[in-house]
């Protein structure tokens, strides 16, 4: 069955810390790869897509995220996290059918100031 | 509008009780979607729309769940008899076409409580 994985239920970081949060799906095949984060009592926002290409995708606010079609992985990235960066961060994967997501259990993310 | 729009955020129904959410997609969005998301836990797909055809419902977990979308825009999901495990948030999406290769926005969701 397709199926998403994120690793880490929970993330604790001091500001100014490197981030990367896992995230592999079942199977491959066509994917379609997105990281959506929820800021508190907000809508789930996208953070950036991978649909084909360079396998490095740049998102919005200093996010990346790497693409290894190899190990079925899309870990999001970033360098230096902020106060700001405090949210839920999920991962979701559509295999072309329609546009459906499957995503993974989420990972909340906390910053210290 | 700018976003989903969806209504009522916040419902709370006793056992038993039929509710109706609905959903304002994005003007002009082809697909629309519906997911559940039970607390923390990630979105669960339950059903989808391409204009008012309802393409895929494999995700919604029982009869007493049913979903319409008359006329292509506007959709609601109804609950029948709800019963606790019912109490999630249920989220409404649209995307622009059909085919994962469409950015999909989501609304507020409706925060649904069942006592």
């Amino acid at each position: 069955a397709q199926s998403v994985s994120q690793h880490n239920h929970h993330v604790i970081l001091s500001e100014a810390a490197s981030l990367e949060l896992g995230c592999n799906y079942s199977y491959g095949g066509t994917v379609n790869l997105f990281w959506y984060v929820q800021y508190p009592g907000q809508h789930l926002q996208l953070l950036l897509k991978y649909f084909s290409g360079d396998p490095l995708v740049k998102g919005i606010k200093g996010f990346e995220a790497e693409f290894i079609k190899s190990k079925f992985s899309f870990n999001l990235r970033k360098p230096s996290v902020q106060w700001s960066d405090t949210a839920e961060y999920f991962c979701a994967v559509n295999w072309g059918q329609g546009g459906k997501l499957i995503f993974g259990q989420g990972t909340e993310l906390s910053v210290k100031p | 509008g700018a976003g989903v729009s969806q209504s009522p955020r916040y419902k709370v129904a006793k056992r038993g009780q039929d509710v109706a959410l609905r959903c304002d997609p994005i003007s002009g969005h082809v697909s629309l979607f519906w997911y559940q998301q039970a607390l923390g836990q990630g979105p669960e797909f339950l059903t989808y729309f391409q204009n008012e055809a309802q393409l895929d419902k494999s995700g919604l977990p029982s009869d007493r769940f049913f979903a319409e979308r008359p006329e292509g825009s506007v959709s609601t999901l109804k609950i029948q008899r709800t019963q606790q495990e019912d109490s999630a948030v249920y989220l409404c999406a649209s995307s622009l076409a059909e085919g994962g290769g469409n950015t999909i926005y989501f609304g507020e969701g409706s925060w649904l409580t069942v006592v």
